[in-house]
């Protein structure tokens, strides 16, 4: 059964720091891994999308990582801001299950100014 | 392009009743997921509706049930509310089934049992 960690369960950093969040996956045997954002009350912001062939996909600020061998991936924010406030969340697809994603619990940020 | 379309945003049932929330996929996706998120739980797979069938299912109980029509729309029923019923329920659309591309989720229905 797939299970999703996410370290740290929260994080508070000053305005302009760099920072890492850590997913790790126990089955290895994954279709792609999504990463999210959710800000309070509302629903889920896709952020970036690393299909199992890859290493990394780049948006903006945001750079994740992917390591399938050793089930884990990266999601590294550049530059910190308040509004990157909010919990991040990856989630996991395995090919035999659809479009069924498992998700890790969640890493709160907070971003201070 | 419009997104994922849920509604109602809130409700609040007692026990007992049984509810229906509604989600609108994007336009031209065919795959519609359904998601129940808690605090105690987080976020867990109810199911997956593709061409108005049910391709995956979640290991929750048989009060809660699905459907989906052909325009792809897709509806959620609860029946037999019960307390451990209060959530947020989010609808993902993609454009089809065990595709490689993202999921888009909607804003949820935020269902509160009295």
């Amino acid at each position: 059964k797939q299970e999703v960690t996410q370290i740290p369960a929260a994080l508070s950093v000053p305005e302009g720091e760099n920072l890492v969040l850590n997913c790790s996956f126990t089955d290895s045997a994954i279709y792609n891994l999504q990463w999210f954002r959710q800000d309070p009350g509302k629903g889920l912001t896709s952020l970036l999308l690393i299909q199992s062939s890859q290493r990394e996909q780049t948006s903006g600020r945001l750079n994740a990582s992917l390591d399938k061998s050793s089930g884990r991936s990266t999601l590294y924010i550049a530059a910190s801001q308040p509004g990157d406030s909010a919990t991040y969340l990856c989630a996991v697809r395995q090919r035999e299950y659809g479009n069924k994603l498992v998700f890790g619990a969640g890493t709160i940020l907070r971003v201070k100014s | 392009k419009a997104g994922v379309t849920q509604t109602p945003r809130y409700l609040i049932k007692t026990r007992g009743q049984q509810v229906t929330l509604s989600c609108s996929p994007i336009s031209g996706h065919r795959s519609v997921s359904w998601y129940q998120q808690t605090p105690g739980q987080g976020l867990q797979f109810l199911f997956e509706y593709f061409s108005e069938t049910q391709r995956n299912k979640g290991n929750f109980p048989g009060r809660f049930s699905g459907r989906q029509f052909s325009n792809s729309r897709s509806e959620m029923n609860v029946s037999t509310l019960e307390l451990g019923d209060s959530a947020l329920y989010l609808c993902a659309s993609s454009p089809a089934e065990g595709s490689t591309g993202e999921l888009f989720f909607g804003e949820g229905s935020r269902l509160t049992v009295l």
